[in-house]
């Protein structure tokens, strides 16, 4: 079982408000992603790390930025929340294994509400 | 593109049923993976597949890595209610990116 934990669970918030969605993760893992997903919907992947300075942007465009200046810590900002951003944001993390491959563990997410 | 095909997209069934579902694609991956996704919550691993051919369980899951690496599938055998949630299939591929499936959502009737 993986600990993975994000904060806050869920945030109502106004337009244009600048908000930071906070995952830690204990395991040391030096891979982390964050995730979008609507509603039952598929997983869109936005950002991810390979470890310590490292970001580079996912498959769907996100106005929102990251940073990894910890290992275990890997936030993320939205400068000026608009009702678009609504929407699950995940967590993730994962660390190689020796066969070479790995295997992500997901935080529980932030619901994440624009009015 | 290393695009993932999951089916079906719904499911509804009643309880003490057994449960197919599985993920193809015209690409090799390197890894299947299957996650359980309940409301509100992040995706939780059952199962993780590691070599083609290999049939890997978890208490009632059954999952398989198909032979040309292009495929994947999970059973459930005899559903019970809290087995109610989305099933996301994903496929490692290349420097171990990572691709999901669309979701089964199971229903499971009492």
């Amino acid at each position: 079982e993986a600990d993975i934990y994000q904060t806050p669970r869920y945030l109502v918030i106004g337009t244009g408000k600048k908000i930071t969605l906070e995952c830690s993760q204990t395991m040391g893992h030096d891979k982390m992603y964050w995730y979008q997903q609507d509603p039952g919907m598929e997983l869109h992947l936005i950002h991810y790390s390979y470890g310590v300075n490292s970001t580079e942007k996912g498959d769907l465009s996100s106005e929102s930025t990251v940073s990894r200046i910890r290992t275990e810590h890997f936030p993320l900002t939205l400068e000026s929340a608009r009702p678009s951003h609504t929407s699950q944001y995940l967590c993730a993390s994962s660390a190689l294994r020796r066969t070479g491959t790995d295997t992500q563990y997901f935080g529980p997410g932030t619901r994440l509400t624009v009015l | 593109g290393q695009q993932l095909n999951q089916s079906p997209q719904s499911m509804f069934i009643q309880e003490g049923e057994d449960v197919s579902m599985n993920c193809t694609s015209s690409s090799i991956f390197n890894t299947w993976l299957w996650y359980k996704q309940e409301p509100g919550e992040g995706p939780v691993l059952l199962i993780a597949l590691y070599k083609a051919g290999e049939l890997t369980s978890n208490g009632r899951l059954t999952a398989q890595f198909g032979i040309t690496r292009k495929d994947s599938f999970l059973n459930i055998s005899a559903s019970i209610p809290s087995d109610v949630g989305i099933y996301f299939c994903a496929g490692t591929y290349n420097n171990n990116d990572m691709r999901f499936g669309a979701g089964t959502r199971l229903t499971v009737k009492p």
